[in-house]
């Protein structure tokens, strides 16, 4: 069974910290992964799609890294704010079908 | 506004009884797909299309059917054979497979079912 794993499970940080977490997955057999941000009452919105070892992307302040050699995803947030307070999931796609293995997600709260 | 729409926001089932949750896309896209999540656990796939006319089981079909008549809409039943129906359900689509990368999936607000 193929298992994507996400730690912390949750974390608490204060306005202006910068924080990090990790999704691993088996190394064998990559294609792709995703980063996604849920907030809460909303929909999941996409972050980032990467896919060569090595990747490292970035929007605003969140920042993503691949090592799919070793099978693990860092995502960044420098300065944390308010608003970035969500669950981040990552997702490996499986298959030639393209579908997504989800991790159970980080919950992020930022305290102003 | 192009986007993925999901009703009811909530729905009552009550004991044997079957229930349809709607998901309606007007990206254009033709890939569709169904999740459910539980507490504590990662969203898991139930079913998925990917184009009209056409669908697969995920990992956790049983108890749950799905139609693809048109290409906007994936609407998903909820059977009396599922017996542990209460959790919140999430439909996404994407384009077409390409390029290798798997396509992003765009999600809709979710349904949440409860059993009475």
């Amino acid at each position: 069974i193929l298992n994507v794993e996400q730690s912390p499970q949750s974390l608490h940080v204060q306005e202006g910290d910068s924080t990090n977490f990790t999704c691993s997955f088996p190394s064998s057999n990559f294609y792709a992964l995703h980063w996604y941000r849920w907030e809460t009452a909303k929909s999941p919105e996409a972050l980032f799609v990467m896919t060569l070892n090595g990747d490292e992307k970035k929007k605003g302040r969140i920042s993503a890294t691949l090592n799919t050699k070793e099978g693990y995803s860092y995502l960044y947030i420098k300065g944390s704010q308010p608003e970035d307070s969500a669950t981040y999931l990552c997702a490996l796609v499986w298959g030639s079908q393209g579908n997504l293995i989800f991790g159970k997600g980080t919950k992020l709260s930022v305290k102003p | 506004d192009g986007g993925i729409t999901q009703s009811p926001k909530y729905l009552f089932r009550k004991e044997g009884q079957n229930v349809t949750l709607s998901c309606e896309q007007n990206l254009n896209h033709d890939a569709m797909y169904w999740y459910r999540q539980d507490p504590g656990q990662g969203l898991r796939l139930i079913y998925y299309s990917q184009i009209v006319n056409d669908f697969q089981k995920g990992d956790i079909a049983e108890g749950y059917s799905v139609s693809r008549e048109k290409k906007e809409s994936f609407p998903l039943t909820v059977t009396s054979a599922q017996k542990n129906p209460t959790a919140f359900y999430l439909c996404a689509s994407s384009a077409p497979l390409g390029g290798g990368a798997g396509e992003t999936q765009y999600f809709g607000p979710g349904t949440r079912l409860l059993v009475l």
